[in-house]
């Protein structure tokens, strides 16, 4: 089944412990992203990728990192997690075409339910 | 830049009330539209799209219409049913190349509860 998974689905942390959010996604996609959504806000992506060894900042960056060391993974990490950053996580992907996204469609991940104590 | 404006939520309808949620872009160029929607305790996942004016995306009984010249993508259903109860998302890609054009942009999302 074509799908993105991510894990831990549920999380409590507290502050200043590093974590990792994992993410895969087994259709082959090019691009992978990561959203956070927060009440009244929707969705505001934190960072992107365009394929191995390329990402780059979305619109919330700031506390997180990324790596795209392989195609099918792009784990989300917390160095040091702060309560602002509770929030529920969602990963997607799809298929690049050509300069825009055009017809191409993001897959969802379940999300990612993170509490920063 | 870029931006999506929907209608705030949420929304309560009865069982085969007809359904409308308003939906308007900013955008440079000639963006694809989209509408994403959420069930409770699920990721989003794409209900109908459309690429170009006029164009008319339909899935699940929903559709919408690019309108161009009124910068809209309003989403209708004539007949909602409980199971309908979710959050939508209306979305827009910039159809520009470069690094942007990649980029999907959110509104905020609707809540719709459909209630028996």
């Amino acid at each position: 089944e074509a799908q993105v998974t991510q894990n831990p689905r549920y999380l409590i942390t507290v502050t200043g412990k590093k974590l990792t959010v994992t993410c895969s996604q087994n259709m082959n996609h090019e691009y992978m992203s990561w959203y956070r959504q927060d009440p009244g806000l929707g969705l505001r992506q934190i960072y992107y990728s365009m394929n191995v060894e390329v990402t780059d900042k979305g619109d919330v960056p700031e506390g997180y990192k990324v790596s795209r060391k392989e195609k099918r993974n792009f784990p989300l990490i917390l160095e040091s997690p702060s309560p602002n950053q509770t929030s529920l996580y969602f990963c997607a992907s799809s298929f690049l075409s050509g300069h825009s996204m055009g017809a191409n469609v993001l897959t969802f991940g379940a999300g990612s339910r993170l509490t920063v104590l | 830049g870029d931006s999506v404006t929907q209608m705030e939520g949420p929304v309560t309808l009865s069982e085969e009330a007809f359904l409308t949620i308003n939906c308007t872009y900013t955008a440079t160029g000639y963006p694809s539209l989209f509408w994403y929607v959420q069930y409770p305790g699920e990721g989003l996942q794409l209900l109908l799209k459309a690429t170009k004016a006029d164009d008319k995306g339909s899935n699940k009984g929903f559709e919408a219409t690019y309108r161009k010249e009124t910068t809209s993508f309003h989403l209708e259903k004539g007949s909602v049913q409980v199971s309908d109860s979710a959050v939508y998302f209306c979305a827009l890609s910039a159809s520009y190349s470069g690094a942007g054009s990649y980029q999907l942009t959110f509104g905020k999302g609707t809540k719709l509860s459909v209630i028996p």
